[in-house]
């Protein structure tokens, strides 16, 4: 079956790193994506790994290794405002569906 | 920028009643998206267009049913409403030109089933 799973909630502080991981289970990988949603509002794209390694993109970086088909999201220098949720998403072979994992809201505490 | 545009951002609808969203993007996209997100389910496809005046099923089409008649606008219709369709729901839109773009989302709407 298809699935992504990611921790419900994290707790971290301000200036702090915090890491979130992404495991998935798909029946194709044609790239894995992370998103970052504020209450109330749209998904906003943050990164794309296709290849395994690490993107790094200023203070959020992510990493991909498909033989453990697993990711994760680095947040460096917290800031209050990188208090949301997180959507680690998966598009399957083909190109056009992508799976979305249920998300993890962070939250930066001062 | 790209702009993907719901038409509300709230709407309060009946039982029975044909409930009708709309989606409309400005980036020439081949491919769009409707979706609900509903809390610790995340966002679940609903249906999805890779050109005008086609659609696929996604994992959760029953009860809506989906229209693309140009290529910019893509809209949700929800046959005869129920309660369980009380959620948000986001459109999306993406390029299939290029394997490592994202999609782009609109602000959602956020529907009431009466």
């Amino acid at each position: 079956g298809q699935n992504i799973d990611q921790p419900t909630e994290m707790t971290a502080t301000e200036g702090a790193i915090v890491q979130i991981n992404c495991t998935y289970q798909t029946s194709g990988f044609n790239g894995l994506f992370w998103y970052q949603q504020h209450a109330g509002e749209a998904p906003t794209f943050l990164s794309y790994n296709v290849l395994d390694g690490l993107e790094e993109k200023g203070r959020f970086s992510s990493f991909l290794s498909r033989s453990k088909g697993y990711s994760y999201l680095l947040l460096k220098e917290l800031q209050m405002k990188d208090s949301a949720s997180y959507l680690c998403a998966v598009r399957e072979n083909g190109g056009f569906k992508t799976i979305f994992g249920a998300g993890t809201r962070l939250f930066v505490k001062a | 920028d790209v702009k993907v545009t719901q038409s509300s951002r709230y709407l309060v609808k009946r039982t029975g009643e044909k409930v009708f969203l709309e989606c409309v993007q400005d980036m020439d996209h081949e491919n769009m998206f409707w979706y609900r997100q509903d809390p610790g389910l995340g966002l679940r496809l609903i249906y999805f267009s890779y050109d005008v005046k086609m659609k696929e099923k996604g994992d959760i089409p029953e009860g809506y049913s989906v229209s693309r008649e140009k290529k910019e606008r893509f809209s949700l219709i929800l046959e005869s409403a129920s309660t369980n369709q009380t959620s948000m729901y986001l459109c999306a839109s993406s390029s299939r030109r290029l394997s490592n773009q994202p999609q782009h989302f609109g602000d959602g709407t956020r529907l009431s089933i009466l």
